[in-house]
């Protein structure tokens, strides 16, 4: 089946130990996206590559980068881990910005 | 700025009922809407989606919502709950020019 795949499903990092979160797609879709949810909120994005394209959302925090190698493959790193960032990370997809989104399981990040 | 408000933060129902969860948003022009569930330990995934035509939409599991454009709503609505819908429920809108906005979420809770 197609999907989207995320690793590792669970991460623990220490406090400013770097950290890169993986994300695959058997889709085929234009765009990917990054987003982190914090227990009961809803997911707040923090970036999307539309192709090869990137687009940052304006309060995303400069410690939070990403790279998208291949249309499959798309990473978060995180340069700098702080305990706020202890979140679910997301990863989804979708053929065009206009269409609905496909969600992968999540990553979900501790910070020690 | 547009943005998405959810009526409930939290419903509580027995199996059975019936169920309506509101959503707004504030955006004058053309918008896709989508209602996303995310089961207890599981994915975010699409219950159903608006993006023109019959205003009525239905869905997976028995879901429907209605989009209502001069009230700016897109409310789900089920007739019977089951205990297996108890999860969270998130509205999104994509407007032309923005990304897509997630509403907070309502959490639901069916009891047998």
């Amino acid at each position: 089946d197609a999907m989207v795949i995320q690793n590792p499903r669970y991460q623990v990092t220490q406090f400013g130990k770097p950290v890169t979160l993986s994300c695959s797609q058997t889709l085929n879709h234009n765009v990917m996206y990054w987003y982190q949810q914090k227990s009961s909120q809803a997911p707040k994005l923090l970036f999307h590559y539309y192709d090869k394209d990137f687009n940052n959302e304006a309060d995303t925090p400069d410690n939070f980068q990403s790279r998208r190698p291949n249309t499959s493959f798309c990473f978060l790193d995180i340069r700098s881990p702080g305990l706020g960032d202890a979140a679910m990370y997301l990863c989804a997809t979708s053929r065009d910005q206009f269409y609905e989104q496909y969600f992968g399981p999540g990553t979900r990040l501790t910070v020690t | 700025a547009q943005s998405v408000s959810q009526h409930n933060h939290h419903v509580i129902l027995s199996e059975a009922a019936s169920l309506e969860l509101g959503c707004n948003y504030s955006y004058g022009g053309t918008v896709n809407l989508f209602w996303y569930v995310q089961y207890p330990g599981q994915h975010l995934q699409l219950l159903l989606k608006y993006f023109s035509g019959d205003p009525l939409v239905k869905g997976i599991k028995g879901f429907e919502a209605e989009f209502i454009k001069s009230k700016f709503s897109f409310n789900l609505r089920k007739p019977s709950v089951q205990w297996s819908d108890t999860a969270e429920y998130f509205c999104a809108v994509k407007t032309s020019y923005d990304k897509v906005i997630f509403g907070p979420g309502t959490s639901l809770s069916v009891i047998p």
